[in-house]
């Protein structure tokens, strides 16, 4: 299984501010790379696949980068509708993993 | 408007069998395949499998084979997860969503509200 790693587990930011996620997968994946946004109590809701594509509906805001084994999401302006848990998952083989979540919220 | 439909919360005791669905509407489920996530409580999301309803392919992960059934009605645009002999460590909530492809990307962008299993003496 390709294990999917993400940094920070949390973090705490004000709004306004620019937020980076990381995720590391243990092999390459090239751009198979999928984003997800989970709210309390809710299922996740797709924003970023194929590691750039932005979901159509998304806020441009978010926007995703990497390839290879690095990607990143980043929020360009934090609001307060964006505190949530966020996902990476790999679409480059089955399993496809997730990472463990980094969860964002407001300072 | 593509939707998931999931079946109602379930609370079963160790040892009972259990088969929770999935139906699709605003499109044929044929068409895509369709995947199963687990999350138990308080944790991240996991992978457990896939099928393709048009014909039952199915594929799993290797922390779920054996341990779960995915299975498809394509006639009722309706897919299930079943467990034979439920643990109290399937307590979670499991999700359908549907797996669709972009330029051979693919992601899951149609997901249910999710089923809740409590498994409890």
């Amino acid at each position: 299984d390709i294990q999917m790693t993400q940094s920070p587990s949390s973090l705490s930011a004000s709004i306004g501010d620019r937020v980076s996620i990381s995720c590391r997968a243990s092999q390459s994946i090239i751009t198979y790379l999928n984003w997800y946004q989970q709210k309390p109590g809710k299922a996740p809701k797709l924003l970023i696949y194929g590691a750039s594509s932005l979901q159509s509906g998304v806020p441009s805001r978010f926007s995703g980068s990497g390839s290879g084994t690095d990607f990143t999401l980043t929020i360009r302006s934090l609001q307060p509708e964006d505190c949530a848990t966020y996902y990476c998952q790999q679409s480059y083989s089955t399993p496809r993993t997730f990472g463990q979540g980094t969860k964002v919220e407001i300072k | 408007e593509v939707q998931l439909e999931q079946s109602g919360a379930e609370v079963k005791k160790p040892g009972e069998s259990l088969k929770i669905s999935c139906k699709g509407s605003g499109y044929s489920l044929t068409n895509y395949w369709i995947a199963w996530v687990r999350q138990m409580p308080g944790k991240g999301l996991e992978w457990m499998g896939i099928i393709y309803p048009g014909d039952s392919y199915t594929l799993y992960s290797p922390s779920f084979q054996g341990q779960v059934t995915i299975s498809a009605d394509k006639s009722s645009s309706t897919a299930y997860l079943q467990w034979s002999s439920l643990k109290a460590s399937d307590t979670a909530i499991y999700y359908c969503a549907t797996s669709r492809s972009s330029s051979h990307y693919y992601y899951m962008d149609v997901w249910g509200t999710g089923t809740t299993v409590t498994v409890s003496s």
